[in-house]
């Protein structure tokens, strides 16, 4: 299985302010068709996941521009460039290449 | 709209069976791959086991943590996805939520529902 690994458990932010949440796989996501297979998710309290960002930096419908992401083999990183409150919860990525599917742990972001 | 809805959910001791169900709408439910995933209280996001559609002969794949126990299927007549739980332990106690895998190569999940609980607990 795929092993995936987020830095930092935890977070709070000073609304207005950027933050970055790092996500590590156990192996390269890159598959052989040239896309790189890694999304994000948010999970806001009480509701269940939604997507943010898939294969690495395309954002999903609906889904603001402050949130980016970027990186590529093993190594990715979300970006929210400024804070606001509607954006607590717990961020995941997750990998796309082999099931099973699998999930970081799972990063908390919190308003100062 | 798409939604997904899922129900079932509810106590169940040691060793029991449930049967989940998760109803779909807004979409053509067939032709997408359907899957389950979990999240125990407190805890991150599991995944649990798709179906496949009928163009890929409604073929499953499940986690080694439940193979053998769970069972997906689906009545694409009825836009219904179905989880069939026997010899539950108190470690899948979760909410579980169904998931719809996006049509271009359903590597992830474009939309979920909004989950049940199932707690195995004597």
């Amino acid at each position: 299985d795929i092993v995936m690994t987020q830095t930092p458990l935890s977070l709070s932010v000073t609304p207005g302010q950027p933050a970055s949440i790092s996500c590590k796989s156990g192996q390269s996501l890159l598959h052989s068709d040239g896309k790189t297979y890694l999304y994000w998710y948010l999970q806001k309290p009480g509701q269940s996941p939604q997507l943010l960002i898939y294969e690495v930096s395309s954002r999903f419908s609906g889904v603001p521009d402050k949130f980016s992401g970027s990186g590529s083999g093993t190594d990715f990183t979300l970006k929210i460039s400024r804070v606001e409150a509607e954006d607590v919860g717990v961020y995941y990525c997750m990998q796309g290449l082999h099931l099973p599917l699998t999930f970081g742990g799972g990063t908390k972001v919190e308003i100062k | 709209e798409v939604q997904l809805v899922e129900s079932g959910g509810g106590l169940v001791q040691p060793g029991g069976s449930l049967r989940l169900s998760c109803a779909a709408s807004g979409f053509t439910f067939s032709d997408h791959y359907m899957d389950w995933v979990r999240q125990a209280p407190g805890k991150g996001l599991e995944w649990v086991g798709r179906t496949r559609s009928k163009a890929n002969s409604y073929t499953t794949e499940y986690a080694a943590s439940v193979k053998g126990r769970f069972t997906i299927s689906r009545d694409d007549s009825k836009n219904s996805l179905y989880l069939q739980m026997n010899s539950l332990k108190t470690e899948d106690t979760a909410v579980y939520y169904c998931a719809r895998a996006a049509i271009m190569g359903a590597r992830f999940f474009d939309h979920w529902g909004q989950g049940t609980l199932v707690t195995v607990s004597s």
